[in-house]
């Protein structure tokens, strides 16, 4: 089955610099590749998605890359701020068919933005 | 607009005792999930559903059950609780394949 691998585990960043938290999957028929944010004591949020069909998605300060060649896929933010403080999470599935999308999770990156 | 819900958001029970987990959403989303969350192990899916009456398995079933009589709703039941069960659970709900919507977790502790 699918196995997906996450790093860092911890990341910590001056406000106004760059994070980027890497992901890599195992199985190469996988075609659907999420991020989610989890704040302390929430539910995690989707902030963006990319399929296999697609090397690279922008929504203003955050991009994913894809490399399907290597089987990995990235999250950049740019310009950090005291909000981005969260743990991010990757995820990677395929779509069988008509079935339901089932999610294998990275095992999180805890970031730290420090003002 | 509440989305989705769950309670309690914090239990507390012992080893052996039955507890249910619920789930609420008002969005009449399709399809429904159930994550356990673990550190050093990110999110695993318990049980899924793809509409009211059909529910299948997901990575670490062993000593849940969920039913689905409902579209709305989709309570995750603990049979015998024991220790390793302690965790917090999510619940997520899709409409289409791709995007999941996550409720805010229960927080489930086995003593």
């Amino acid at each position: 089955g699918e196995n997906v691998e996450q790093h860092p585990s911890t990341l910590s960043v001056q406000e106004g610099d760059s994070a980027v938290i890497k992901c890599t999957y195992s199985d190469s028929a996988s075609n659907y590749f999420p991020w989610y944010k989890q704040e302390l004591g929430k539910g995690p949020q989707l902030i963006i998605d990319i399929r296999s069909n697609v090397g690279e998605k922008k929504d203003q300060r955050i991009a994913v890359t894809l490399n399907k060649t290597a089987k990995h896929f990235s999250l950049h933010i740019t310009e950090t701020q005291p909000e981005d403080s969260a743990v991010y999470f990757c995820a990677a599935s395929r779509r069988y068919g008509g079935a339901t999308n089932k999610l294998i999770f990275g095992t999180g990156t805890l970031l730290a933005v420090q003002p | 607009d509440a989305g989705i819900t769950q309670s309690p958001r914090y239990k507390i029970t012992e080893t052996g005792r039955q507890v249910t987990l619920m789930c609420h959403q008002t969005w009449s989303h399709s399809y429904m999930f159930w994550y356990r969350q673990d550190l050093g192990h990110g999110l695993r899916l318990i049980y899924y559903s793809a509409a009211a009456d059909i529910t299948d398995k997901g990575e670490v079933p062993d000593g849940y059950v969920v039913s689905r009589s409902k579209t709305e709703n989709f309570p995750l039941t603990l049979e015998s609780a024991t220790r390793s069960q302690t965790s917090v659970y999510f619940c997520a709900s899709s409409e289409y394949v791709y995007e999941q919507y996550f409720g805010p977790g229960t927080r489930l502790t086995v003593t």
